[in-house]
C-alpha cells in the first residue's frame, strides 16, 4: 500500500504530557497537510508544507503545537502540555502540487485524560 | 472561501440511487467543486470534483448547473458500504488552494 500512513494510530495520555504523531505522505507528493477533526465536525485545517517550508499555519495551531518536515518526505506533529481539549482524531493528507487532490491518512485518534 | 450547505442526515435503501445536494450561493468564478466520503474512524477520501456542467467517474456522478450555487453529488444503486459521511467543498484550485474548509456534511445511511 503506498497510501498516507499514519503512527500511532491511537494514543491516550494524560494532561500535561507531550506526544508526538507521525505521517508519511504518499513519496511523489511535495505537499503535506495537518487536520484535525473532533467528533460529528469535518476536519479543519491546521498548517501544511510544501516540501521542507511551512507555509500556512491555521490561528488553531497554538503555540504548544509544532509541526516539522525536516527532509521534505515525512512529518512530524507535536503538541505540549496536552489538554483534554485536543482530543482529537489528527489527519494527515498529502498532494502533488497545489491544484492536486489531497489524499488522506488514517489518522491518529488522540485522546488526552 | 465559499460556505456550503448540506443535508445532516440521509436514508437511503440498498440498490436505490441517492442525490445528495449542496448549496453554494457565493461561489467564486475560479472555485472548483469537491466531494469527499469518510467512513468511521479512517481519513476522507475524494470522489469527484468538477466546475460545471457534469462530470462522471466509475464512482459517482456530479451535477452543476449552469449558475453553479448548488451541486448535486449522486451515487447509483447505492450499497452499505456507502453508509458514510459526505462532505461537498469549494475552493479556487486556479490559485492554488491551499486549505480544504470542510462543513460537517451529510451522513447517509443505507439500509438492506
Amino acid at each position: 500500500d503506498t497510501g498516507v500512513s499514519q503512527d500511532p494510530r491511537h494514543k491516550i495520555t494524560k494532561r500535561g504530557q507531550n506526544v508526538t504523531f507521525r505521517c508519511d505522505p504518499i513519496s511523489e507528493h511535495n505537499r503535506l497537510y495537518w487536520y484535525r477533526q473532533t467528533l460529528g465536525q469535518g476536519p479543519e485545517f491546521l498548517t501544511y508544507f510544501q516540501n521542507e517550508a511551512q507555509l500556512e499555519k491555521s490561528r488553531l495551531l497554538s503555540d504548544r503545537f509544532s509541526a516539522e518536515r525536516p527532509k521534505g518526505s515525512f512529518s512530524t506533529l507535536e503538541i505540549q502540555r496536552t489538554e483534554q481539549g485536543d482530543s482529537a482524531m489528527y489527519l494527515c493528507a498529502s498532494s502533488y502540487g497545489q491544484w492536486e487532490t489531497q489524499y488522506f491518512g488514517p489518522g491518529t485518534r488522540l485522546l488526552v485524560l | 472561501l465559499a460556505k456550503t450547505t448540506q443535508p445532516i442526515s440521509m436514508d437511503s435503501y440498498e440498490g436505490q440511487e441517492v442525490n445528495i445536494t449542496c448549496s453554494h450561493n457565493n461561489i467564486a468564478t475560479n472555485d472548483y467543486i469537491t466531494w469527499y466520503q469518510q467512513f468511521p474512524s479512517q481519513g476522507p477520501r475524494f470522489i469527484i470534483q468538477g466546475y460545471k456542467t457534469k462530470v462522471t467517474n466509475e464512482v459517482a456522478s456530479l451535477f452543476i448547473p449552469a449558475d453553479r450555487k448548488s451541486s448535486t453529488l449522486s451515487l447509483p444503486r447505492v450499497s452499505l458500504s456507502d453508509t458514510a459521511v459526505y462532505y461537498c467543498l469549494v475552493g479556487d484550485i486556479g490559485s492554488g488552494y491551499s486549505t480544504l474548509t470542510f462543513g460537517k456534511g451529510t451522513m447517509l445511511l443505507v439500509s438492506p
